[in-house]
């Protein structure tokens, strides 16, 4: 079974300033890694998925994350915030012979001017 | 304009009454899921279906109950046995065979007053 842990549940942030978001995985097997936002009493939306290849993966509103193997880790950052990126941001993580996602507890990230 | 439809956004419902929330997707995926989102805690599965007709239970289906008679809907009871209704529910859909790439619904509130 896979799980995933996101190693802050609040990140307060000003506006411009760069955000880092983090999160561990736990697998025995090949992942697919994914970041979703969920903006207040919506839904959750795709914000960047590692599928295979470049370690680097580029998303939606500027975020881009890395995948670490070796280090489990798949964390997501942007170079400058606005108040609009402020919501809760979801890691989830399915093995590659499965179609089930195993999400995070969430951070929420609150960006003030 | 493809997605999927949840209602209603907002339920109330009294202790002891068993309600149906709506989930409908045109997106023509296989796979439909229900989460259950509490703060803090993520989202958490309570079942999904690969084809018509076929379901499976999630980590916390006790209490619930759903249907899958077409392809393009899913609907999910809350039963009068789940003890703690009060929560964010969401539905999603997905592909099979390929990574698995979730697309959520705007989500149902549920109250129990």
């Amino acid at each position: 079974a896979q799980s995933v842990t996101q190693l802050d549940s609040q990140v307060p942030v000003f506006e411009e300033a760069p955000v880092e978001l983090r999160c561990n995985y736990s697998s025995s097997v090949s992942v697919y890694l994914f970041w979703y936002v969920q903006y207040p009493n919506q839904g959750l939306q795709l914000l960047l998925k590692y599928l295979s290849g470049s370690t680097l993966v580029k998303g939606i509103n500027g975020f881009e994350a890395e995948f670490n193997k070796s280090q489990t880790s798949f964390h997501v950052r942007k170079p400058s915030v606005h108040i609009s990126d402020t919501a809760e941001y979801f890691c989830a993580v399915s093995a590659t012979n499965d179609y089930k996602l195993s999400f995070g507890a969430g951070t929420t990230v609150t960006v003030r001017a | 304009d493809g997605g999927i439809t949840q209602s209603p956004k907002y339920l109330f419902r009294k202790e002891g009454q068993n309600v149906t929330l709506s989930c409908e997707q045109n997106l023509n995926h296989d796979a439909m899921y229900w989460y259950r989102q509490d703060p803090g805690q993520g989202l958490r599965l309570i079942y999904y279906s690969q084809i018509v007709n076929d379901f499976q239970k999630g980590d916390i289906a006790e209490g619930y109950s759903v249907s899958r008679e077409k392809k393009e809907s899913f609907p999910l009871t809350v039963t009068s046995a789940q003890k703690n209704p009060t929560a964010f529910y969401l539905c999603a859909s997905s592909i099979l065979g390929t990574y698995n790439e979730q697309f959520f619904g705007p989500g149902t509130r549920l109250t129990v007053l």
